[in-house]
């Protein structure tokens, strides 16, 4: 399973703009980048996914590095309710780890009032 | 209505027991997934079933046996249950198995003692 690394935590305000990176050096040609987060005592909730490009959702942007070896998963207005665990995936398209989420350690963000 | 389901939400039972969680997404979704998450937050994959066939299946004692009886429900029986297994499991659901988001349930917390 290709790996991703991230920062174990960082601190926002609230109504600030938050960069989550995300270093994936090993991503192979088909693995789509997908982050999810986790509130506390609740199930991982999807965020925003994307191959090449960059893409925005309701929740989030996610900045796509031009090689593919990192991403930045960007919070424009960081709210009390976005500190959660924040996971950085890549889901591959083909081999023995087909459609895997491989869940790593994460980045905890903590949103200061 | 709750997308990904899961039953008990809460589980206590004794060493040496077999115990089953129930799992049910009324999203259409063809793939599902079971999770387990230690105590150190670990999110590992445990299973994944594509229309009713099992796609993945993870380095799991054999004590632990998923069943699909149809494509909405992923059902984890688990014999001669051990103080290890103590962890939350996480039902989850797609559809397809790339480039598209998973949905996870609530979680259900089993104790074993």
């Amino acid at each position: 399973d290709a790996k991703t690394t991230q920062p174990n935590s960082m601190e926002s305000n609230e109504e600030e703009p938050v960069h989550l990176p995300c270093n994936h050096s090993t991503i192979s040609g088909t693995d789509y980048i997908h982050w999810y987060r986790q509130l506390p005592s609740q199930g991982p909730e999807y965020v925003i996914h994307g191959l090449t490009s960059n893409v925005n959702n309701r929740m989030a942007s996610l900045a796509i590095a031009e090689d593919r070896k990192s991403s930045t998963l960007i919070l424009h207005r960081a709210t009390l309710r976005d500190a959660a665990v924040y996971y950085c995936i890549l889901r591959a398209a083909g081999g023995t780890s087909y459609g895997k989420l491989t869940f790593g350690q994460g980045t905890i963000l903590t949103v200061h009032p | 209505d709750t997308a990904v389901s899961q039953t008990p939400k809460y589980l206590v039972t004794q060493m040496g027991n077999d115990k089953s969680i129930k799992c049910e997404q009324n999203l259409g979704h063809d793939t599902m997934y079971w999770y387990k998450q230690d105590s150190k937050k670990f999110l590992k994959i445990m299973f994944s079933y594509n229309n009713k066939e099992l796609i993945i299946n993870e380095t799991v004692p054999n004590r632990f046996s998923p069943k699909s009886p149809d494509k909405a429900h992923l059902n984890l029986h688990i014999n001669s249950l051990e103080l290890g297994d103590s962890a939350v499991y996480f039902c989850a659901s797609s559809f397809g198995r790339i480039n598209t988001e998973a949905f996870f349930g609530q979680g259900t917390r089993l104790t074993v003692v």
